[in-house]
C-alpha cells in the first residue's frame, strides 16, 4: 500500500513552454501533497505544500506564477511549470501524506529537461 | 523545524550491521523522527518512522534516547543493493507534517 505515481516520468522540452506533472496517490487520499526539486548530487529541497481544495503554500523563493500547483481532489495534484528555461532542469519529486500514519509517501520523480 | 545532522557519507562491507546516527538538538515534542532511503534518479522511500525508544521493522531498526536529540538507524546485514543516500529527517505529527531535507548520508557498500 501508500503508493504514490508521478507522470511523466521524463519530459524534454523547448524553452518557453509550459510542462505539467502529475502526482497521484494510488490507494490512499492525501489531504496534503508535497513537491520537491532535487539536483544532481543534491539533498530534496521542498518547493511547496499542495492542500486539497486550496491554494499552495510556497517555499521562500519559489515563485508562485511560475510553478503552479493545483491540489483538485484527493489523490491528485498537478505541478505546471510555466514558460520553462533551461535552468528549471531538474528532478521533481512529489510526496503525499497519509493522514492515518501522518507519514509521507515519495513518488518516483519526474526528470525534465528544458532546451 | 528541527535541523539535523548527519555524516555525509559512509563505508560498509556486505555482510556487516550499519548504523547511521543523526543529531537533532532542536527536536520539538510533537516531532516523529523519520529515516528514508534513496537512489539515484528516484524517489526517496520510507525505511522507518519513530518516535521514542525503539522501533523495529522487517528492513530496519530505529534507536532513540530518552533525550530523542539523536537517533540512529540501524541496518542489518546489508548488502551491494543498501548502497544508497539516506536522509533522516523530523517533522510534526499532525498539521501539514513538512519535512526538510539534510544532506543525508551516502552509504556505499562494498564486496
Amino acid at each position: 500500500g501508500a503508493v504514490v505515481s508521478q507522470h511523466p516520468s521524463r519530459v524534454i522540452c523547448k524553452s518557453g513552454t509550459s510542462v505539467k506533472i502529475e502526482c497521484r496517490s494510488l490507494d490512499f487520499q492525501a489531504t496534503t501533497m508535497f513537491w520537491y526539486r532535487q539536483f544532481p548530487k543534491q539533498s530534496l529541497m521542498l518547493m511547496a505544500t499542495s492542500n486539497e481544495g486550496s491554494k499552495a503554500t510556497y517555499e521562500q523563493g519559489v515563485e508562485k506564477d511560475k510553478f503552479l500547483i493545483n491540489h483538485a481532489s484527493l489523490t491528485l495534484s498537478t505541478l505546471t511549470v510555466t514558460s520553462a528555461h533551461p535552468e528549471d532542469s531538474s528532478f521533481y519529486i512529489c510526496s503525499a501524506r497519509l493522514a492515518d500514519t501522518d507519514t509521507q509517501y515519495f513518488g518516483p520523480g519526474t526528470r525534465l529537461t528544458v532546451l | 523545524l528541527a535541523k539535523t545532522t548527519q555524516p555525509i557519507s559512509m563505508d560498509s562491507y556486505e555482510g556487516q550491521e550499519v548504523n547511521i546516527t543523526c543529531s537533532h538538538n532542536n527536536i520539538a515534542t510533537n516531532d516523529y523522527i523519520t529515516w528514508y532511503q534513496q537512489f539515484p534518479s528516484q524517489g526517496p522511500r520510507f525505511i522507518i518512522q519513530g518516535y521514542k525508544t525503539k522501533v523495529t521493522n522487517e528492513v530496519a531498526s530505529l534507536f532513540i534516547p530518552a533525550d530523542r536529540k539523536s537517533s540512529t538507524l540501524s541496518l542489518p546485514r546489508v548488502s551491494l543493493s543498501d548502497t544508497a543516500v539516506y536522509y533522516c529527517l523530523v517533522g510534526f505529527s499532525g498539521g501539514y507534517n513538512k519535512l526538510i531535507f539534510g544532506a543525508g548520508t551516502r552509504l556505499a557498500v562494498h564486496p
